[in-house]
């Protein structure tokens, strides 16, 4: 089945840096790549996602890049706020979705 | 739209015990699923249904059954709690079905479970 590996598992960044997640799936046949972000107590929340028919896509300070060959695919932070210190997780869906471990970000001001 | 509801919020059981938790979503979604969340393990899939009367199991489906009678509902069984399930489940649907698109996952609230 699939296995979804996630780096780094924690990631401290000053406000205003950017922060970069790196994920490596196993299924090829995966086709759909979402990234969640989950606050403290609170449930995951879908941030962006990308298909494997893309190779970027954007959504203002956030940005996810999918390479098919190497099976990886990257969350880019820019512009970092207090507010986005959070748990991240990666995942892929082939039959079924697979998450990371997660990556603990923490913004100082 | 409530969305998917999960209950209870919280449940402790001893060892041996046996319990259902209960998932409806009122989307019309036919993919649904079951997560357990441990610290530093992420979130683990524990069974899922892409429809009505279809279910699979994920990483970590020993010590749990489930059921899709209908498209709204997917209960969770633990047959006989043990220590090792004290976890928070998540619940989660998608409009992903046997011949659609994937698409993103909705996530309840979560059930926050202790096993003594």
């Amino acid at each position: 089945g699939e296995n979804v590996e996630q780096h780094p598992s924690t990631l401290s960044v000053q406000e205003g840096d950017s922060a970069v997640i790196k994920c490596t799936y196993s299924d090829s046949a995966s086709n759909y790549f979402p990234w969640y972000k989950q606050e403290l107590g609170k449930r995951p929340q879908l941030i962006i996602d990308i298909r494997s028919n893309v190779g970027e896509k954007k959504d203002q300070r956030i940005a996810v890049t999918l390479n098919k060959t190497a099976k990886h695919f990257s969350l880019h932070i820019t512009e970092t706020q207090p507010e986005d210190s959070a748990v991240y997780f990666c995942a892929a869906w082939g039959t079924a979705l697979i998450f990371g471990k997660g990556t603990t970000l923490s913004v100082s001001s | 739209n409530a969305g998917v509801t999960q209950t209870p919020k919280f449940q402790v059981l001893k060892t041996g015990q046996s319990m259902t938790l209960q998932c409806a979503q009122d989307m019309n979604h036919e993919y649904m699923s079951w997560y357990r969340q441990d610290p530093g393990m992420g979130l683990r899939l524990i069974h899922y249904s892409v429809g009505a009367g279809i279910t699979d199991q994920g990483e970590v489906p020993n010590g749990y059954n489930v059921s899709r009678s209908t498209t709204e509902d997917f209960p969770l069984r633990l047959l006989s709690a043990a220590p090792s399930q004290t976890s928070v489940y998540f619940c989660a649907s998608s409009y992903t079905g046997i011949s659609s698109y994937n698409s993103p996952l909705h996530f309840g609230n979560g059930t926050r479970l202790t096993v003594t």
